[in-house]
Protein backbone atom coordinates (compact mmCIF):
# COMPACT_ATOMS: atom_id res chain seq x y z
CA UNK A 1 0.00 0.00 0.00
CA UNK A 2 1.34 3.49 -0.63
CA UNK A 3 1.98 6.15 1.99
CA UNK A 4 3.14 9.37 2.15
CA UNK A 5 5.10 10.95 5.14
CA UNK A 6 6.26 14.39 5.93
CA UNK A 7 8.58 14.80 8.75
CA UNK A 8 8.12 18.64 9.57
CA UNK A 9 4.36 19.47 10.77
CA UNK A 10 4.93 23.10 10.92
CA UNK A 11 7.95 25.45 9.42
CA UNK A 12 8.68 29.09 10.12
CA UNK A 13 10.33 30.85 7.93
CA UNK A 14 11.60 34.39 6.94
CA UNK A 15 10.04 36.44 3.97
CA UNK A 16 12.93 36.20 0.89
CA UNK A 17 14.46 33.20 2.80
CA UNK A 18 14.69 29.81 0.47
CA UNK A 19 12.38 26.68 1.42
CA UNK A 20 12.39 22.93 1.74
CA UNK A 21 9.54 21.08 2.58
CA UNK A 22 10.81 17.50 2.75
CA UNK A 23 8.07 14.25 1.31
CA UNK A 24 8.96 10.76 1.35
CA UNK A 25 6.87 8.12 0.14
CA UNK A 26 6.44 4.24 -0.28
CA UNK A 27 5.37 2.83 -2.95
CA UNK A 28 6.53 -0.34 -4.63
CA UNK A 29 6.52 0.51 -8.00
CA UNK A 30 7.24 4.10 -9.20
CA UNK A 31 4.57 6.42 -7.74
CA UNK A 32 2.85 9.19 -9.83
CA UNK A 33 3.68 12.35 -7.04
CA UNK A 34 1.91 16.06 -6.31
CA UNK A 35 2.53 18.57 -4.00
CA UNK A 36 -0.89 20.64 -3.19
CA UNK A 37 -1.33 24.16 -1.51
CA UNK A 38 -3.81 24.38 0.71
CA UNK A 39 -5.01 28.01 2.04
CA UNK A 40 -7.21 28.38 5.16
CA UNK A 41 -10.78 27.42 4.41
CA UNK A 42 -10.31 26.90 0.70
CA UNK A 43 -9.19 23.87 -1.43
CA UNK A 44 -6.46 22.52 -3.30
CA UNK A 45 -4.30 24.18 -5.27
CA UNK A 46 -2.00 21.57 -7.60
CA UNK A 47 1.40 23.08 -7.66
CA UNK A 48 3.47 20.45 -9.63
CA UNK A 49 3.43 16.71 -10.26
CA UNK A 50 5.91 13.70 -11.09
CA UNK A 51 4.87 10.78 -13.39
CA UNK A 52 8.40 10.43 -15.09
CA UNK A 53 11.29 11.56 -17.08
CA UNK A 54 13.06 14.57 -15.81
CA UNK A 55 13.67 13.93 -12.20
CA UNK A 56 13.51 17.69 -11.38
CA UNK A 57 9.76 19.01 -11.56
CA UNK A 58 8.90 22.78 -11.83
CA UNK A 59 5.54 24.22 -10.74
CA UNK A 60 4.01 27.01 -10.37
CA UNK A 61 4.86 29.93 -8.22
CA UNK A 62 8.08 29.31 -8.59
CA UNK A 63 8.27 25.87 -7.00
CA UNK A 64 10.25 23.07 -7.64
CA UNK A 65 10.58 19.28 -6.43
CA UNK A 66 12.77 16.69 -6.96
CA UNK A 67 12.41 12.88 -7.43
CA UNK A 68 15.33 10.58 -5.86
CA UNK A 69 13.95 7.07 -6.36
CA UNK A 70 17.09 6.16 -3.77
CA UNK A 71 15.75 7.98 -1.10
CA UNK A 72 12.23 7.58 -1.56
CA UNK A 73 11.46 11.05 -1.38
CA UNK A 74 9.90 14.62 -3.23
CA UNK A 75 10.88 17.38 -1.52
CA UNK A 76 9.48 20.22 -2.66
CA UNK A 77 11.74 23.87 -2.66
CA UNK A 78 11.42 27.51 -3.45
CA UNK A 79 14.44 30.10 -3.37
CA UNK A 80 12.60 33.14 -1.66
CA UNK A 81 9.58 32.62 -0.24
CA UNK A 82 6.96 35.45 -0.05
CA UNK A 83 4.24 36.00 2.79
CA UNK A 84 2.04 34.24 0.42
CA UNK A 85 2.98 31.35 0.57
CA UNK A 86 1.87 30.86 4.14
CA UNK A 87 -0.56 28.01 3.69
CA UNK A 88 -0.63 24.14 4.31
CA UNK A 89 1.30 22.23 2.05
CA UNK A 90 0.35 18.31 1.20
CA UNK A 91 2.40 16.13 -0.44
CA UNK A 92 0.21 13.26 -2.14
CA UNK A 93 1.12 9.85 -4.14
CA UNK A 94 -0.91 8.16 -6.21
CA UNK A 95 -0.62 4.80 -8.65
CA UNK A 96 -2.04 6.54 -11.65
CA UNK A 97 -1.91 10.38 -12.61
CA UNK A 98 -6.06 10.03 -12.63
CA UNK A 99 -6.65 7.74 -9.73
CA UNK A 100 -7.27 8.21 -6.08
CA UNK A 101 -4.02 9.98 -3.84
CA UNK A 102 -3.22 9.38 -0.64
CA UNK A 103 -2.00 12.55 0.92
CA UNK A 104 0.52 13.11 3.14
CA UNK A 105 -0.31 14.84 6.90
CA UNK A 106 0.62 18.17 5.74
CA UNK A 107 3.30 20.64 6.59
CA UNK A 108 1.86 24.02 7.50
CA UNK A 109 4.16 27.25 6.41
CA UNK A 110 4.65 30.38 8.19
CA UNK A 111 6.02 33.28 6.99
CA UNK A 112 7.63 35.93 8.81
CA UNK A 113 7.47 39.66 7.54
CA UNK B 1 -8.58 24.25 -17.36
CA UNK B 2 -10.94 21.66 -16.48
CA UNK B 3 -13.12 22.74 -13.16
CA UNK B 4 -14.95 20.86 -10.42
CA UNK B 5 -17.69 22.65 -8.63
CA UNK B 6 -18.64 21.86 -4.92
CA UNK B 7 -22.23 22.87 -4.01
CA UNK B 8 -22.71 24.37 -1.27
CA UNK B 9 -19.35 26.15 -0.03
CA UNK B 10 -20.92 25.96 3.03
CA UNK B 11 -23.48 24.15 5.27
CA UNK B 12 -24.83 24.68 8.70
CA UNK B 13 -27.51 22.16 9.77
CA UNK B 14 -29.03 20.87 12.91
CA UNK B 15 -28.24 17.67 14.36
CA UNK B 16 -30.52 14.74 12.90
CA UNK B 17 -30.86 16.30 9.91
CA UNK B 18 -29.53 15.16 6.22
CA UNK B 19 -27.61 17.20 4.21
CA UNK B 20 -26.26 17.10 0.73
CA UNK B 21 -22.86 17.90 -0.84
CA UNK B 22 -22.73 17.89 -5.01
CA UNK B 23 -19.63 17.86 -6.91
CA UNK B 24 -19.79 18.62 -10.28
CA UNK B 25 -17.32 18.36 -13.42
CA UNK B 26 -18.02 21.49 -15.34
CA UNK B 27 -16.56 20.84 -18.78
CA UNK B 28 -15.96 16.63 -18.96
CA UNK B 29 -17.18 14.17 -17.97
CA UNK B 30 -16.61 11.86 -14.80
CA UNK B 31 -17.20 8.84 -14.47
CA UNK B 32 -15.38 8.39 -11.23
CA UNK B 33 -14.75 10.98 -8.69
CA UNK B 34 -13.46 10.91 -5.49
CA UNK B 35 -14.94 11.78 -1.55
CA UNK B 36 -12.13 12.98 0.80
CA UNK B 37 -12.99 13.97 4.26
CA UNK B 38 -10.64 16.86 6.33
CA UNK B 39 -10.86 17.31 9.86
CA UNK B 40 -9.39 20.90 11.54
CA UNK B 41 -5.40 20.71 11.03
CA UNK B 42 -5.16 17.01 9.50
CA UNK B 43 -4.87 15.55 6.48
CA UNK B 44 -7.14 14.97 3.60
CA UNK B 45 -8.66 10.94 3.70
CA UNK B 46 -10.11 9.32 1.22
CA UNK B 47 -13.63 8.36 2.35
CA UNK B 48 -15.03 6.67 -0.62
CA UNK B 49 -15.00 6.31 -4.92
CA UNK B 50 -17.79 7.15 -6.34
CA UNK B 51 -18.42 5.52 -9.58
CA UNK B 52 -21.05 6.55 -12.67
CA UNK B 53 -24.02 4.37 -12.68
CA UNK B 54 -22.73 1.94 -10.11
CA UNK B 55 -22.15 1.41 -6.25
CA UNK B 56 -19.50 3.35 -4.66
CA UNK B 57 -16.54 1.52 -3.02
CA UNK B 58 -15.83 2.35 0.75
CA UNK B 59 -12.98 2.89 2.36
CA UNK B 60 -12.18 0.79 5.19
CA UNK B 61 -14.18 2.45 8.25
CA UNK B 62 -16.31 4.72 6.29
CA UNK B 63 -19.59 3.71 7.32
CA UNK B 64 -21.65 3.51 4.14
CA UNK B 65 -25.17 4.10 5.56
CA UNK B 66 -23.98 7.39 6.92
CA UNK B 67 -22.48 8.86 4.16
CA UNK B 68 -24.47 7.94 0.98
CA UNK B 69 -22.83 8.61 -2.44
CA UNK B 70 -25.13 8.65 -5.38
CA UNK B 71 -22.92 9.03 -8.78
CA UNK B 72 -26.20 9.65 -11.14
CA UNK B 73 -24.73 11.25 -14.27
CA UNK B 74 -21.41 11.57 -16.07
CA UNK B 75 -21.07 15.32 -14.38
CA UNK B 76 -22.70 14.97 -11.33
CA UNK B 77 -21.56 13.08 -7.44
CA UNK B 78 -23.07 13.37 -4.55
CA UNK B 79 -22.07 13.04 -0.75
CA UNK B 80 -25.61 12.90 1.27
CA UNK B 81 -24.81 13.05 5.27
CA UNK B 82 -27.85 11.18 7.04
CA UNK B 83 -28.28 11.81 10.54
CA UNK B 84 -25.74 14.39 11.00
CA UNK B 85 -24.36 14.87 14.59
CA UNK B 86 -21.43 17.46 15.52
CA UNK B 87 -18.51 15.10 15.07
CA UNK B 88 -19.52 14.84 10.94
CA UNK B 89 -18.79 18.12 11.25
CA UNK B 90 -15.69 18.77 8.53
CA UNK B 91 -14.47 19.82 5.38
CA UNK B 92 -15.70 17.33 2.60
CA UNK B 93 -13.36 17.26 -0.76
CA UNK B 94 -14.61 15.98 -3.97
CA UNK B 95 -12.16 15.44 -6.80
CA UNK B 96 -13.03 14.19 -10.40
CA UNK B 97 -11.56 11.43 -12.87
CA UNK B 98 -10.69 13.59 -16.34
CA UNK B 99 -10.62 10.75 -17.87
CA UNK B 100 -6.76 9.30 -18.67
CA UNK B 101 -5.39 12.01 -17.76
CA UNK B 102 -5.58 14.03 -14.65
CA UNK B 103 -7.75 14.66 -11.64
CA UNK B 104 -9.08 17.83 -10.42
CA UNK B 105 -10.67 18.76 -6.71
CA UNK B 106 -13.88 20.44 -6.19
CA UNK B 107 -12.71 23.26 -3.59
CA UNK B 108 -14.47 21.82 -0.62
CA UNK B 109 -17.59 21.91 1.71
CA UNK B 110 -17.40 23.07 4.97
CA UNK B 111 -19.94 21.46 7.19
CA UNK B 112 -20.72 21.99 10.56
CA UNK B 113 -23.61 20.19 12.37
CA UNK B 114 -25.31 22.50 15.58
Amino acid sequence: AQSVTQPDIHITVSEGASLELRCNYSYGATPYLFWYVQSPGQGLQLLLKYFSGDTLVQGIKGFEAEFKRSQSSFNLRKPSVHWSDAAEYFCAVGVTSYDKVIFGPGTSLSVIP
Amino acid sequence: GAVVSQHPSRVICKSGTSVKIECRSLDFQATTMFWYRQFPKQSLMLMATSNEGSKATYEQGVEKDKFLINHASLTLSTLTVTSAHPEDSSFYICSARQQGTAIHFGNGTRLTVT
